[in-house]
């Protein structure tokens, strides 16, 4: 199937590890993003890559570091994780509709730390 | 600073009926409007949009009207049925590089419960 994939889909791990999430699509997008869903439900971007280079990167901590080793896939790093990093977080990929770019979302990897 | 906000956290409608779900927003500078659509344990899924030029949008049961002056929009569905139940978020773009990455700002979402 085509689609935007993320791995692992739960992670719960102590405070003060470092963990990555994996995303990765196959719709031959140029363009990909990651986002975080926090507790109050607000849907937050966090970075955004085009074709392996960073576009959008918001106030996020040092902490999380985002790789991309080929367009196709954005992966997540989180160091010394804090209790306020337990969220759902989302990737996603685009593709250009008409002026605007339709954004592709994976399932989600809910992140708890304990 | 929450600059798109649906003020409804949830929404009951008789099956056949029309759902309306409302979004406000405060940045004049947003040029695209978007509706997703949630199923628990899946991500959003691009349901309808519109550009800021335009009034209204219509796609099969689904419509998306802008009152830019209000800097409001809604969703329109009719007639509702039981598989239209999920959480709709509200998001508003920004086109922020020439590559054509989208920052898009969520509501907070509006959970649409369709009754039969």
């Amino acid at each position: 199937d085509t689609a935007v994939s993320q791995t692992p889909k739960y992670l719960v791990t102590q405070m003060g590890n470092d963990k990555s999430i994996k995303c990765e699509q196959n719709l031959g997008h140029d363009t990909m993003y990651w986002y975080k869903q926090d507790s109050k439900k607000f849907l937050k971007i966090m970075f955004s890559y085009n074709n392996k280079e960073l576009i959008i990167n918001e106030t996020v901590p040092n902490r999380f570091s985002p790789k991309s080793p080929d367009k196709a896939h954005l992966n997540l790093h989180i160091n010394s994780l804090e209790l306020g990093d337990s969220a759902v977080y989302f990737c996603a990929s685009s593709r250009l509709r008409g002026s605007y770019n339709e954004q592709f979302f994976g399932p989600g990897t809910r992140l708890t730390v304990l | 600073d929450q600059q798109v906000k649906q003020n409804s956290p949830s929404l009951s409608v008789q099956e056949g009926r029309i759902s309306i779900l409302n979004c406000d927003y405060t940045n004049s500078m947003f040029d695209y409007f978007l509706w997703y659509k949630k199923y628990p344990a899946e991500g959003p899924t691009f349901l309808i949009s519109i550009s800021s030029i335009k009034d209204k949008n219509e796609d099969g049961r689904f419509t998306v009207f802008l009152n830019k002056s209000a800097k409001h929009l809604s969703l329109h569905i009719v007639p509702s049925q039981p598989g239209d139940s999920a959480v709709y978020f509200c998001a508003a773009s920004a086109r922020v590089s020439n590559f054509g990455n989208e920052k898009l700002t969520f509501g907070t979402g509006t959970r649409l419960t369709i009754i039969p």
